[in-house]
């Protein structure tokens, strides 16, 4: 079964483009989350797509979006872009959203795609 | 506001030395805790989930454990090629998100 797979693996860019970040889940996989890793920050939440919809949202700027087609693919953008958004970006996949109550929720990570902004 | 501390930062260990990993977290109900293991490079590798004080899980050399206040990942006789960092994360019943906690990197010599 194939895992979560996130296109393209790197990128370069420059202050002030725009980016975009394609994650497939898991098939059978409906949740699809991303994340921000930076060395000093951690893994930190972005938001969460069930079924086309946002779900959750972390505290990002509005320079973030994302949305998720009907077959459960993702999509990440990232406008006007920052120095300090150089990081890993993670997706990660599950069979539930992370709000519904009494559901084991387990994450999927793909191997995450690696942005560099000059 | 729910919160995970992972310690030790870094960890060395000589191939065969058995220790642990500790992960605290602060949560209005635990809905789960959750560890990972990360390569350089790559994402996280889904490892362990534990829902309960009480509860233990195994897999090869590495064993969880969790009670109300903390999780430990115990790693017996390690070789090599367990050298990775360690990701610990919590679900509260109020989060909508995963928290991670920054990771225990470990480096086992030969």
């Amino acid at each position: 079964k194939a895992g979560v797979t996130q296109t393209p693996r790197y990128l370069i860019k420059t202050r002030g483009q725009q980016v975009t970040l394609s994650c497939s889940p898991i098939s059978g996989h409906r949740s699809v989350s991303w994340y921000q890793q930076t060395p000093g920050q951690g893994l930190q939440f972005l938001f969460e797509y069930f079924s086309e919809t946002q779900r959750n949202k972390g505290n990002f700027p509005g320079r973030f979006s994302g949305r998720q087609f009907s077959n459960s693919r993702s999509e990440m953008n990232v406008s006007t872009l920052e120095l300090g958004d150089s990081a890993l970006y993670l997706c990660a996949s599950s069979r539930v959203f992370t709000g519904q109550a009494r559901a084991k929720n387990i994450q999927y990570f793909g191997a995450g795609t690696r942005l560099s902004v000059l | 506001e729910d919160q995970v501390t992972q310690s030790p930062e870094a960890l060395r260990l000589q191939e065969g030395e058995s220790s642990s990993l500790n992960c605290s977290y602060t949560v209005s109900g635990l809905r789960g805790l959750f560890w990972y293991r990360q390569d350089p490079g790559k994402g996280p590798e889904f490892l362990f989930t534990l829902y309960s004080a009480g509860e233990e899980k195994e897999k090869e050399r590495l064993k969880a454990t969790l009670t109300k206040k903390e999780s430990f990942l115990h790693i017996t006789a390690p070789k090599p090629e367990d050298s990775a960092t360690y990701l610990c994360a919590v679900l509260g019943q109020a989060g909508t998100a995963l928290i991670f906690g920054k990771g225990t990197t470990l480096s086992v010599s030969s």
